[in-house]
């Protein structure tokens, strides 16, 4: 099946500074998406972005499918983006459609 | 917009038991499908419903089951609870006919201890 690797797994920031997480994925996919998990296990939405560049505040990605990998932008971090981090791609057919990452576990410390 | 539903929240089953998740997608949502998620293996894909019919599944025993309804709702079944099926299990709904991620919306989700 299809991998997903992310990095880095784990991460510190000091508030207000920025941070790129990366995503890679063995194979073609459809669409992959951007979550974030915070401390009560809740998964937020945050991009949905089969290919381009989005933003929304201090948070941007970038897909870049022929070249099989995303990127996540924090900029300004808060305390309130500790969590963990998850890629999510799916990929046109097979048995298993939808694959998650592992998760970047971020800590943010004021 | 009411968000998507999970319920119990919480639930403490022991082995060989069997136990039943229930999840109400967001309004007008079609597609349902859930995950597995443990601290060893991630989250993991079980399976997807829409119009009550399962389009996609995970690699998962068959003691794992689920079904749709017509308004949607959803429920998974796990039958012969194993200690390894201690996990939180997440609901998720998207609009999109074609199910998959198509902007997946995801609930609390129901946390499973087997003792």
């Amino acid at each position: 099946g299809i991998q997903v690797e992310q990095s880095p797994p784990d991460l510190i920031l000091q508030e207000g500074a920025n941070s790129t997480l990366r995503c890679n994925f063995s194979d073609s996919v459809n669409n992959l998406q951007w979550f974030h998990q915070n401390p009560w296990g809740q998964l937020i939405n945050l991009f949905y972005i089969p290919s381009g560049t989005k933003q929304n505040g201090r948070l941007s990605a970038t897909t870049v499918a022929t070249e099989r990998y995303s990127l996540l932008y924090i900029s300004s971090s808060q305390t309130t983006d500790s969590g963990v981090y998850f890629c999510a791609v799916e990929r046109s057919g097979g048995y298993q459609k939808v694959t998650f990452g592992i998760g970047t576990k971020l800590q943010v410390i004021p | 917009k009411a968000g998507v539903t999970q319920t119990p929240r919480y639930l403490i089953k022991t082995r060989g038991q069997q136990v039943t998740l229930s999840c109400s997608p967001i309004s007008g949502h079609r597609s349902v499908s859930w995950y597995q998620q443990t601290p060893g293996q991630g989250l993991q894909f079980l399976f997807e419903y829409f119009s009550e019919t399962q389009r996609n599944k995970g690699n998962f025993p068959g003691r794992f089951s689920g079904r749709q309804f017509s308004n949607s709702r959803s429920e998974m079944n796990v039958s012969t609870l194993e200690l390894g099926d201690s996990a939180l299990y997440l609901c998720a709904s998207s609009l999109m006919a074609s199910g998959g991620l198509n902007e997946q919306f995801f609930g609390p989700g129901t946390r499973l201890t087997v003792l």
